[in-house]
């Protein structure tokens, strides 16, 4: 069974502060993709990486998917209050018709 | 308005009375799923469709039924409840296969099983 390993699964840190949030796995994902949900609704798609070594930027985030497509990693610059909520990261698996999950990394950032 | 809807979003029930949680989704995806998102879990695939009256079963199946009798339909059917299956489940649908495509998500079903 293929699995992701979020870290830190909680952050709380002050607006304009940097983070990085991390998705590992021993297993090698044929894609990776990054949610954020908000209280009340389901996830929404923020990014898909498919190529190892890949770098994907979004305003003040920037997603890497590794060489060897194991990992991956989020980094938000300047955090702002807007960007709270849980980040997930998913998974997929060559040849399957499914996502697999990590835990989840529930952001806070503070005023 | 492209969208995926669940009904109900909220419910409270007694263990052994069945129920069914209905999915429908405008876009005309050909993939379906249902996830139940429990804390410190994330999220894990209950069951999936690929297409019409094509369902597979997912990471957790146990104690629960699905049909895909219509394309934008996908209810989840729950025979027996039990506490265990507390829970908020969301219903996903995406263009065609799931790891590389947009999964497009429901507003969440939030069960009490008593």
């Amino acid at each position: 069974t293929q699995l992701l390993e979020q870290s830190p699964q909680f952050l709380s840190i002050q607006e304009g502060e940097n983070l990085t949030v991390y998705c590992n796995s021993s297993s090698v994902f044929s894609s990776l993709q990054w949610y954020r949900q908000e209280p009340g609704e389901g996830p929404v798609l923020l990014v898909t990486v498919v190529t190892g070594g890949e770098v994907k930027k979004l305003k003040r985030l920037t997603f890497q998917f590794g060489d060897a497509r194991k990992d991956s990693s989020l980094h938000i610059t300047a955090a702002q209050p807007g960007d709270t909520g849980l980040y997930l990261c998913a998974g997929g698996i060559q040849g399957a018709q499914k996502l697999v999950f990590g835990q989840g990394t529930r952001l806070t950032i503070n005023p | 308005e492209a969208q995926v809807t669940q009904n109900p979003r909220y419910l409270i029930t007694v263990t052994g009375k069945k129920l069914t949680v209905t999915c429908s989704q405008n876009m005309n995806h050909e993939y379906m799923s249902w996830y139940r998102q429990d804390p410190g879990l994330g999220l894990r695939q209950i069951y999936y469709s690929m297409n019409v009256e094509v369902t597979d079963k997912g990471d957790v199946p146990e104690g629960y039924k699905v049909s895909r009798k219509e394309k934008r339909n996908f209810p989840l059917i729950l025979e027996s409840p039990s506490p265990n299956q507390t829970s908020l489940y969301f219903c996903a649908s995406s263009l065609w296969q799931a790891s590389y495509n947009e999964q497009f998500f429901g507003p969440g079903t939030r069960l009490t099983v008593l």
